[in-house]
C-alpha cells in the first residue's frame, strides 16, 4: 500500500522566518509530487508541483525533491500569518493524468505574528 | 487558471435517502475526474476515478453500488450517495486535471451531513 508520511505538527514559526515542511513516500515508482495548502473547512489549493530531482522555486515557495531518498520538502520564506494552514503532501504514480493522488495526513503550520 | 466547481456546497439529508453531488470543470475539459472524501481531522482519501464515457474505477473498500458515479460529459461528473447513513457524513471533494497539465485542481467541496 502506498504511503505518504508527514509530521502532523503543529509546527510553529515566527513571522518572517523560513518554514520547512517535510514528506516521505513509500512507492519508489512515484513520478509526480505536489504540495497543497488547506485552510480549515476548505478544499486543498495547489501550491507547488515538482517532477524531477532538485529544487523548484515559485515566489516565496521552494519545493525540493530527492527521489533516491524518497523525500520531498517545501520551504516557505518570509512566512506570513496568512500562511497558517495545513500543508498536504501528495504523490501520484505516473506523470500522466489518469492516477489519483495519495495524500499525507498534513502538517499544521502556525505562523506567529 | 483551472477552475472546478461543485454543487451543492453543503447538504443535510435523512438516513436512507440519496444525495447527488455535481462536479464541473469550468474552463477546461476533463476526461478524468477524481472523487475524494475527507473525515474530520483526517487527510483526503481517493474514492474513485471518474472516466468520461466509461465506468468509474473505485478504490479498494469503496462500495460502487453505494457511491454511483456518472461522467456524462467532458465537463461534468456526478457522485450519488445512495441510501445514505450517518457514517457517510463527510467532506466530499472532486478534482480534475487539464490535459495540458499533470496538476489536479480541486473543487470547493460538498459537506454532507446525514441525520
Amino acid at each position: 500500500q502506498k504511503e505518504v508520511e508527514q509530521n502532523s505538527g503543529p509546527l510553529s514559526v515566527p513571522e518572517g522566518a523560513i518554514a520547512s515542511l517535510n514528506c516521505t513516500y513509500s512507492d519508489r515508482g512515484s513520478q509526480s509530487f505536489f504540495w497543497y495548502r488547506q485552510y480549515s473547512g476548505k478544499s486543498p489549493e495547489l501550491i507547488m508541483s515538482i517532477y524531477s530531482n532538485g529544487d523548484k522555486e515559485d515566489g516565496r515557495f521552494t519545493a525540493q525533491l530527492n527521489k533516491a531518498s524518497q523525500y520531498v520538502s517545501l520551504l516557505i520564506r518570509d512566512s506570513q500569518p496568512s500562511d497558517s494552514a495545513t500543508y498536504l503532501c501528495a504523490v501520484k504514480d505516473s506523470g500522466g493524468g489518469a492516477d489519483g493522488l495519495t495524500f499525507g495526513k498534513g502538517t499544521h503550520l502556525i505562523i506567529q505574528p | 487558471g483551472a477552475v472546478v466547481s461543485q454543487h451543492p456546497s453543503w447538504v443535510i439529508c435523512k438516513s436512507g435517502t440519496s444525495v447527488k453531488i455535481e462536479c464541473r470543470s469550468l474552463d477546461f475539459q476533463a476526461t478524468t475526474m477524481f472523487w475524494y472524501r475527507q473525515f474530520p481531522k483526517q487527510s483526503l482519501m481517493l474514492m474513485a476515478t471518474s472516466n468520461e464515457g466509461s465506468k468509474a474505477t473505485y478504490e479498494q473498500g469503496v462500495e460502487k453500488d453505494k457511491f454511483l458515479i456518472n461522467h456524462a460529459s467532458l465537463t461534468l461528473s456526478t457522485l450519488t450517495v445512495t441510501s445514505a447513513h450517518p457514517e457517510d457524513s463527510s467532506f466530499y471533494i472532486c478534482s480534475a486535471d487539464p490535459v495540458t497539465s499533470y496538476e489536479q485542481y480541486f473543487g470547493p467541496g460538498t459537506r454532507l451531513t446525514v441525520t
